[in-house]
């Protein structure tokens, strides 16, 4: 299968521990995206690569929020000190760059659901 | 600031047709997305507007008036597994190539 994956797909974890996501895209894809989605609403913007510069972040990512992409490939989403504010669903996408118009369709992987205690 | 409105809820019958409406305020405008999303899943890809008119593609179609800041999502033939969200989404120049999405519309397909 040559879809978005992430890993892990659930994670629970206490108040004040760190955790980290990570997200391979489809192999032919430069653009990455991370958003988060809370429970009856749509995904929120979180922050985005081309290859591996970090070009966009949200105001939503605060400064215990980091995000890399080291190689232009997988990326890593690391929370510090989690919060209970911050469970929700992690959402990965990646799309590919060019001159078509559609050419930034984003594919969503199944995303990563933390629950914070 | 960003604005994307749809209705929360939505029912309907298996057959029918079902229009799911979008408005959207946003400092820009460079296309639009309507996304599928069944409960527990990712979203995925329904439809593509940057252009006004109508495009369609199979029992699915899309709708799109900028100077409206309006665009609808068509499904006809319903069936049971068109059950779940749909999100309307928008890529607004100022946001770069992230997606401004609405909160979605949560449709019930009955029998």
């Amino acid at each position: 299968d040559t879809g978005v994956s992430q890993d892990p797909r659930h994670k629970i974890t206490k108040r004040g521990q760190n955790v980290t996501f990570r997200c391979d895209p489809i192999s032919e894809h430069n653009r990455l995206y991370w958003y988060r989605q809370t429970l009856g609403q749509g995904p929120e913007f979180l922050t985005y690569f081309q290859n591996e510069a970090q070009l966009e972040k949200s105001r939503l990512l605060s400064d215990r929020f980091s995000a890399e992409r080291p190689k232009g490939s997988f990326s890593t989403l690391e929370i510090q000190r989690t919060e209970q504010g911050d469970s929700a669903m992690y959402l990965c996408a990646s799309s590919p760059s060019g001159g078509e118009v559609r050419a930034d369709e984003q594919f969503f992987g199944p995303g990563t659901r933390l629950t914070v205690l | 600031g960003q604005n994307i409105d749809q209705p929360t809820e939505m029912t309907a019958t298996e057959g029918a047709i079902v229009q799911i409406n979008c408005t959207y305020q946003t400092s820009g405008f460079n296309g639009l997305f309507w996304y599928q999303q069944h409960a527990g899943e990712a979203p995925t890809f329904l439809s593509y507007n940057v252009l006004d008119g109508l495009e369609e593609k199979g029992r699915f179609s899309s709708f799109l008036s900028r100077s409206k800041g309006y665009s609808y999502l068509l499904l006809k033939e319903l069936q049971m597994k068109d059950s779940a969200s749909y999100l309307c989404a928008v890529r607004s120049n100022q946001a770069g190539t992230a997606l401004i999405f609405g909160k979605g519309t949560t449709l019930s397909v009955s029998s």
